[in-house]
């Protein structure tokens, strides 16, 4: 149990174009989710908190019009990186939280920006 | 403000021998205590964690941690590794209730044959 998914698994996109990442909890409801933001050997680094039906919680020095955060249903968040450049190149990883505090985490999605 | 550190960045070992991964944290509150894996290109998988109760947790792979409160220490083990091992190692904190993870810097396992 506890399985989260993202989709997609990587993309490419051109600079200036809007990129759309959707993390899914397969088996069970996750009313909190976060995205975070992976650099080459590098820790994870937490972007946001989207909880669902309400507006995200972003971390200090993340844009939040950049980084749209969608949680609209119980077992759906999306993460759109709007108008992205080369310097947005990045993984990306969502977690869903279950109890006792612990998180469930997607595979993550390499984003390349040309 | 809550904080891990990872002593070592890298930790070269031969397969079959033991091996420690340090971890300290810093926190004014009581924690939550998480180890993680990260195979390349993947997300992450929990190893184990502590929550409460008794300070020796075991997890899966044959991994376990002790929990140290007055050295403010989660130290993550294993008495004999394996070439698939070969990971990065990420410890963490949760922040109270939000669930928040506060991840420390990460350490490279690397299992030599």
């Amino acid at each position: 149990g506890a399985v989260v998914s993202q989709h997609p698994s990587w993309v490419i996109c051109k600079s200036g174009t809007s990129v759309k990442i959707e993390c899914r909890s397969l088996d069970f409801q996750a009313t909190t989710m976060f995205w975070y933001r992976q650099f080459p050997k590098q820790s994870l680094m937490l972007m946001a908190t989207s909880n669902e039906g309400s507006k995200a919680t972003y971390e200090q020095g993340v844009e939040k019009d950049k980084f749209l955060i969608n949680h609209a249903s119980l077992t759906l968040s999306t993460l759109t990186v709007t108008s992205a450049h080369p310097e947005d190149s990045s993984f990306y990883i969502c977690s869903a939280k279950g109890g006792l505090n612990e998180q469930f985490f997607g595979p993550g999605t390499r984003l390349t920006v040309l | 403000a809550q904080s891990v550190t990872q002593l070592d960045s890298q930790v070269p070992v031969f397969e079959e021998a033991p091996v420690e991964l340090r971890c300290n944290y810093s926190s004014s509150v009581s924690v939550y205590l998480f180890w993680y894996v990260q195979y390349p290109n993947q997300g992450l998988q929990l190893l184990l964690k502590y929550l409460s109760g008794s300070t020796l947790v075991k997890g899966i792979n044959g991994f376990e941690a002790e929990f140290n409160k007055s050295q403010t220490s989660f130290h993550l083990r294993k008495p004999s590794v394996h070439i698939s091992d070969t990971a990065e190692y990420f410890c963490a904190v949760s922040e109270g209730n939000t669930g928040k993870l506060i991840f420390g810097q990460g350490t490279t396992l690397q299992v030599k044959p």
